[in-house]
């Protein structure tokens, strides 16, 4: 059971926006400030697109922002392409033990 | 920008110990930790520890007592080593360059298939 929770999967049609949540299920995420997104596509590697809550690297599209509010913190895609169909993770770093811990993974759906 | 490039044995039998180093081209090697973190077939990614440019580590609680990642500075590489391995390591293992506990670069990936 991983301290973060993502909904196992969502779906959205092209052109449409939505939103993935990653929601700290325990103590163990004790600083909510070093959130991470990966995309990651069938047999590649993942891909950081967003890093510390809100930033994208260079080269990452603004149709994805990352947000965060109280324990939850949310991956939003607009103008859905096919593309964006993958597998995403969230990801925060825990100092209490220290350890980097990884949300359980949205499959997102373009229909 | 910097690359990563992973290389190690892909099948290992129960108790053996795998062993994978990851090569650095690009970058300042000093600027980053680096980290490995596997993703078991079909499951989602699990870290497994770092590695400063100074040697300091940090390990996942479930993993200390079996792992350890090494640096060779002067080479631009670092390694990883998991000993007594059971068919639960079974996974793509990655190595990655990490700034303020996020992850890029990634390499390609490397499976480990434990089987007797």
């Amino acid at each position: 059971q991983s301290a973060l929770t993502q909904p196992a999967s969502l779906s959205g049609s092209p052109g449409q926006s939505i939103t993935i949540s990653c929601t700290v299920a325990n103590s163990d995420i004790d600083d909510f400030n070093f959130v991470s997104w990966y995309q990651q596509h069938p047999d590649k590697a993942p891909k950081l697109i967003i890093f510390d809550v809100y930033n994208r690297p260079s080269g990452i599209s603004n149709r994805f922002s990352g947000s965060k509010s109280g324990n939850t913190a949310s991956l939003a895609i607009s103008g859905l392409q096919t593309e964006d169909e993958a597998d995403y993770y969230c990801s925060s770093y825990s100092s209490n033990t220290p350890q980097v811990v990884f949300g359980g993974g949205t499959k997102l759906t373009v229909l | 920008q910097v690359q990563l490039q992973q290389w190690g044995a892909g099948l290992l039998k129960p108790s053996e110990t795998l062993s994978l180093t990851c090569v650095v081209y690009g970058g300042s090697f000093s600027d980053y930790s680096w980290s490995w973190i596997r993703q078991p077939p079909g499951k989602g990614l699990e870290w497994i520890g770092e590695i400063n440019h100074r040697g300091s580590t940090s390990y996942t609680p479930s993993l200390k007592s079996r792992v350890a990642i090494s640096l060779d500075t002067a080479m631009k590489r670092f390694s990883l080593r998991l000993t007594s391995v059971a068919a639960a390591d079974t996974a793509t293992y990655y190595c990655a360059g990490g700034r303020s506990h996020w992850f890029d670069p990634w390499g390609q990936g490397a499976l480990v298939t434990v089987s007797s």
